[in-house]
């Protein structure tokens, strides 16, 4: 079975752009966790989807937003680009809520 | 909420020495626990789990054992190697209508020196 898959892989934007994020979860799975990851805030969840719909969402700004579509597939998006945001961005898939996650290999954003 | 704490790092051993990551958690009802392993640049692994009270969880040498009266899920190998070197999280999912499912401790940094 393939694995969880993130694109892209690396990104470079300068502040106040905006970016889209993809995830691919693994096949059967229908929750989807999104992650960032920076060295001096660890690993901070963002938020999760379970059917096309958002479960939980963590502590960040209305900047950062998410979805997922009907094949499971999820997307999060960040508008106005900040240099905080520079961080490895982790998505994860379960296949219900509350099951074993299973992470892809992040996208890594640069924000210059 | 639920939480858990990790011994903080970075950890430095030499080969084949025995290694212990200390975890503790904070949780309503019975959570699942999970170890992940992250080696530099990649995502994170699942290393091993135990989903109920005094289950064993083991994988490439790694043991941790689900001790429910001291909150506990400490990891352990007897003889680290060098390709041991990463970060470790240890992790946990409460009950699945109460807030975030998974919590994740804030990593250890492993090293392991020739």
């Amino acid at each position: 079975k393939a694995g969880v898959t993130q694109t892209p892989r690396y990104l470079i934007k300068t502040r106040g752009q905006q970016v889209t994020l993809s995830c691919s979860p693994i096949s059967g799975h229908r929750s989807v966790s999104w992650y960032q990851q920076t060295p001096g805030q660890g690993l901070q969840f963002l938020f999760e989807y379970f059917s096309e719909t958002q479960r939980n969402k963590g502590n960040f700004p209305g900047r950062f937003s998410g979805r997922q579509f009907s094949n499971s597939r999820s997307e999060m998006n960040v508008s106005t680009l900040e240099l905080g945001d520079s961080a490895l961005y982790l998505c994860a898939s379960s296949p219900k809520p509350g099951e074993t996650q299973y992470f892809g290999p992040g996208t890594r954003l640069l924000v210059l | 909420g639920n939480s858990v704490t990790q011994m903080e790092g970075p950890v430095t051993l030499s080969e084949e020495a025995f290694l212990t990551i200390n975890c503790t958690y904070t949780a309503t009802g019975y959570p699942s626990l999970f170890w992940y392993v992250q080696y530099p640049g990649e995502g994170l692994q699942l290393l091993l789990k135990a989903t109920k009270a005094d289950d064993k969880g083991s994988n490439k040498g790694f043991e941790a054992t689900y001790r429910k009266e001291t909150t506990s899920f400490h990891l352990e190998k007897g003889s680290v190697q060098v390709s041991d070197s990463a970060v470790y999280f240890c992790a946990l999912t409460g009950r699945v209508n109460y807030g975030q499912n998974f919590v994740f401790g804030p990593g250890t940094r492993l090293s392991v020196l020739p």
